[in-house]
């Protein structure tokens, strides 16, 4: 009964690769976020979604692209991996902002 | 830019003694809220406190906060060695729209409690 769940849990992939990692959430919630933990444990927010509408865009790549297609699943599609974007990707969800649920995190790893 | 800054970057403590962190920011807040995150794993939502609250509780945690000195404090009373792990601050802007639901962590602190 997981509330967040993102797959997969570990990644390793060569450079100029193009990879997913999938995220669903089965509280209910209204707002989902990708999270990019870098390895001084520094966390970023990359994407925000609410309701399946791309409301928050930090500045990231164009190689990232996030994908919706539901309230219950936020997915990140990276394309053209690049050594710099080994780091700990982490999806929450939210309902109308607040307290924030978070996955176990992916740790890619680009080699 | 980062917003919060947490103090001290790490801590090591004893069992049974208290831990105190804490958090400063830098804009105005909706709310902020701690997380914990153990080893290798995914933050869980401790507390949050709301822009116009000065103290919350929650078990064995005691949250402060001063939004006119832009800071917070984390208090765990009694630590155990299962309260290893490290603790971030996170605020929730004003703004709305763009910012909705926009967590801004801070750069955490290591606690370690030793049996």
């Amino acid at each position: 009964d997981t509330a967040v769940s993102q797959t997969p849990k570990y990644l390793v992939t060569q450079m100029g690769n193009d990879k997913s990692i999938k995220c669903e959430q089965n509280l209910g919630h209204d707002t989902m976020y990708w999270y990019k933990q870098d390895s001084k444990k520094f966390l970023k927010i990359m994407f925000s979604y609410n309701n399946k509408e791309l409301i928050i865009n930090e500045t990231v790549p164009n190689r990232f692209s996030p994908k919706s297609p539901d309230k219950a699943h936020l997915n990140l599609h990276i394309n053209s991996l690049e050594l710099g974007d080994s780091a700990v990707y982490f999806c929450a969800s939210s309902h109308q902002g607040g307290k924030a649920f978070f996955g176990q995190g992916t740790r890619l790893t680009v080699v | 830019s980062q917003q919060g800054e947490e103090d001290p970057q790490a801590l090591s403590i004893q069992e049974g003694e208290n831990a105190t962190m804490n958090c400063s920011y830098k804009t105005s807040i909706n709310n902020l809220q701690w997380y914990r995150q153990n080893s290798g794993r995914g933050l869980v939502h401790l507390i949050l406190i709301r822009s116009n609250e000065r103290e919350k509780h929650s078990g064995r945690l005691r949250v402060t906060l001063d939004t006119s000195k832009k800071s917070s404090s984390l208090l765990i009373t009694a630590s155990r060695a299962a309260d290893t792990a490290s603790y971030f601050c996170a605020t929730d802007g004003l703004g709305g729209g763009t910012s909705y639901g926009k967590l801004t962590f801070g750069q955490g602190t290591i606690l370690t409690v030793h049996p």
